[in-house]
């Protein structure tokens, strides 16, 4: 069974563009949660899809980003303009169930580290 | 004040040695208790899980819940040198879907 895949695995853009990153949860986990750790501080939930709906987003920092899942597939979350702060590593994981730690627990993957220069 | 509280570390310790890992939280809300395992360059591993107060045991691995003293604890017997990583603890109330994490403590075990 393939993991949770996030790309790109590093991205360094300039303050003021927009980045683009991709998480594939695992087939069939309907799911998918964006956590975020910026350095120096905890890992963070962002927002928590189930298949294409947003459960819950009361993590999101600002409306700089944007979180779509097409057909309840892979997601993608868009910072856009890119800010000095938004440096961090940004992790994807998916989950079987609604309390997935119950049981499978959740699968991370390997997270994308974004620099904002 | 921060919901969980983990000791950064680092910790280094020799192989064989037990090695006691713990978390404090504020959120008496918190019933569902985990510690994850993260490798460099890696994304969290679920290590164990606890639901409520008690004590879970896998292998090498213990974790005790003390939700009197808010206060969770990770064990690990005879230590390895494969058990150097960050641990990282984490909690849940019931009715929610996110995960509130401690900053991980990084473990070192010497050969």
């Amino acid at each position: 069974e393939a993991g949770v895949t996030q790309f790109p695995s590093h991205s360094v853009i300039e303050k003021g563009q927009t980045v683009t990153l991709r998480c594939d949860p695992i087939s069939g986990h309907d799911n998918l949660y964006w956590y975020r750790r910026v350095m120096g501080k905890e890992i963070k939930f962002l927002l928590h899809f189930v298949k294409e709906s947003k459960q819950d987003e009361s993590g999101m920092p600002n409306n700089r980003f944007l979180a779509e899942r097409t057909g309840g597939t892979y997601s993608t979350l868009k910072v856009q303009p890119a800010e000095l702060e938004d440096s961090g590593v940004y992790f994807c994981a998916s989950s079987q169930d609604d309390r997935g730690w119950m049981s499978y627990g959740y699968t991370f993957g390997s997270g994308t580290r974004l620099t904002v220069v | 004040q921060k919901e969980v509280e983990q000791d950064p570390g680092p910790l280094s310790v020799p192989e064989g040695a037990i090695v006691s890992l713990n978390c404090t939280y504020s959120n008496s809300a918190f019933q569902y208790f985990m510690w994850y395992r993260q490798y460099s360059r890696k994304g969290p591993e679920l290590l164990m899980y606890t639901y409520s107060s008690g004590n879970k045991e896998d292998g090498r691995f213990t974790a005790q819940v003390d939700k009197s003293s808010k206060y969770i604890s990770l064990f690990i017997r005879d230590s390895q040198p494969s058990d150097s990583a960050t641990y990282l603890c984490a909690m849940s109330a019931l009715s929610q879907g996110n995960l509130i994490f401690g900053k991980g403590t990084k473990l070192s075990v010497k050969p």
